[in-house]
């Protein structure tokens, strides 16, 4: 089964810029969309990346994603990182018979 | 614009049924590009999708939940709903209702509601 592993935490400090991983198990992770969601606690999730690259109208432009076929993983990245980006983020995707979503990064900013 | 609430019980006994309803607002289910989605997250833990439901019917399930679950559409009440049988208490969880498109994007969501399941 197709899987999509993410970091269990990554942490930095205001101002700098960090990238979470999500990396797939098999198949080519290019193959089809991956979308970012940001998860605050208490809420439901909302969009900070679609269609690999695309950010949705509200989401500042220091959110960015790409994908890299050669380790079949895709990235997000938050540069001029602010308190408020502290939150847990998961990557997700689909292949020809399911939905997966990744099991979440914890993004702490200190 | 599109919001979602979902509605239900909050505590369900073990091997009964889950039942909750997604309503939509803001919008029409019947928009031909949605495709109306049940995820799931159990308390402290990833995303789970559950399955999704076309306006006219059609449906497509995680094939690991595919043989308890029943998801269905009421146009006219702009509603659509899941059920969820012989549950456990492995099924605990937040329920989000949301719209997905053709490649699986989900926006928005709706706020989840808790499930629990004990006797």
């Amino acid at each position: 089964n197709f899987m999509l592993t993410q970091p269990h935490s990554v942490s930095e400090s205001p101002g700098k810029t960090v990238t979470i991983s999500c990396t797939g198990s098999s198949g080519s992770i290019a193959s089809n969309y991956v979308q970012w969601y940001q998860q605050r606690p208490g809420s439901a999730p909302t969009t900070v990346i679609y269609e690999n690259n695309q950010r949705p109208s509200g989401v500042p432009d220091r959110f960015s994603g790409s994908i890299d076929s050669s380790s079949n993983s895709a990235s997000l990245t938050i540069s001029g990182l602010k308190t408020e980006d502290e939150a847990d983020y998961f990557c997700q995707s689909y292949d020809s018979s399911n939905v997966l979503f990744g099991g979440g990064t914890k993004l702490t900013v200190l | 614009q599109v919001q979602l609430q979902e509605s239900g019980p909050g505590l369900v006994k073990p091997s009964q049924t889950l039942s909750l309803t997604c309503t939509v607002s803001g919008g029409s289910i019947s928009s031909g590009d949605s495709y109306w989605s049940w995820i799931r997250q159990p308390p402290g833990k990833g995303l789970e999708w559950i399955g999704y439901i076309y306006y006219s019917g059609t449906t497509y399930y995680n094939p690991s939940l595919k043989n308890r679950i029943i998801i269905s559409v009421d146009t006219s009440n702009n509603q659509f709903s899941l059920k969820l049988s012989s549950v456990t208490a492995a099924d605990t969880a937040v329920y989000h209702c949301a719209r997905g498109n053709w490649n699986y994007w989900f926006d928005p969501w709706g706020q989840g509601t808790l499930v629990t399941v004990s006797s």
